[in-house]
């Protein structure tokens, strides 16, 4: 089964800057997901990677304001971009495993 | 209108008290729910998947079950080590993406010794 890395594991940054997520899998997969987890709400979907192609975004979520790559069958990095407060949250990737889905640890961003 | 609506959204129970949680889900075509578990500061750690109604799967203290409109998440005996927030999800077939997760907001358990 896949096991998901996922760093910084937490941050706090300057409104207006910029914070890339990376996420290791220590086996080859061909989907990859990002998922955003606000207080109190549901895990939302933000887009899906598939390597070398150009990631698609859930309706709600733009390029521009977070964008992917996904270099190999292996890596993936989730941008947030021009922060506001308001993308305070907990980040998440995922992929798909033999069982189901399996997820990195999270990462939380809270935006000052 | 929410797809999967978990209930209750907290739940507290004494160890030994078994109880139930329960997931509804509303989608056209089910190709699979999901049911995971989350503890504070982690991401979610797999624990059952459905696929079609009467199915039924446990695992230690737990046992899903699922019907054509909701699953249930039975804890049997629970203990303190079960306290965490437990997750549904579905996946819908559809002409789009085939694998997107749609997730209720969880169930926040906690036992007390």
């Amino acid at each position: 089964s896949a096991v998901i890395s996922q760093k910084p594991s937490r941050d706090i940054c300057q409104r207006g800057t910029s914070l890339t997520i990376q996420c290791q899998v220590d086996s080859q997969v061909t989907m990859m997901f990002w998922y955003r987890q606000q207080p109190g709400q549901s895990l939302t979907l933000i887009a899906t990677a598939n390597q070398g192609s150009e990631a698609t975004y859930e309706s709600g979520f733009v390029i521009d304001k977070f964008p992917i790559s996904r270099p190999n069958l292996t890596f993936s990095t989730l941008t947030v971009s021009n922060m506001s407060p308001e993308d305070s949250s907990i980040y998440l990737c995922s992929a798909v495993a033999s069982y189901g889905y399996t997820f990195g640890s999270g990462t939380r961003l809270t935006v000052v | 209108e929410d797809q999967v609506t978990q209930s209750p959204e907290a739940l507290r129970l004494q160890e030994g008290e078994s109880s139930s949680l329960n997931c509804s889900y509303t989608v056209s075509g089910l190709r699979g729910l999901f049911w995971y578990r989350q503890d504070p500061g982690k991401g979610p750690e797999f624990l059952f998947t459905l696929y079609s109604a009467g199915e039924e799967k446990e695992k230690e203290r737990l046992k899903a079950t699922l019907t054509k409109k909701e699953s249930f998440l039975h804890i049997t005996a629970p203990k303190p080590e079960d306290s965490a927030t437990y997750l549904c999800a579905v996946q819908e077939v559809s002409g789009g993406s085939n694998y997107k997760l749609t997730f209720g907001k969880g169930t926040l358990l906690t036992v007390n010794p």
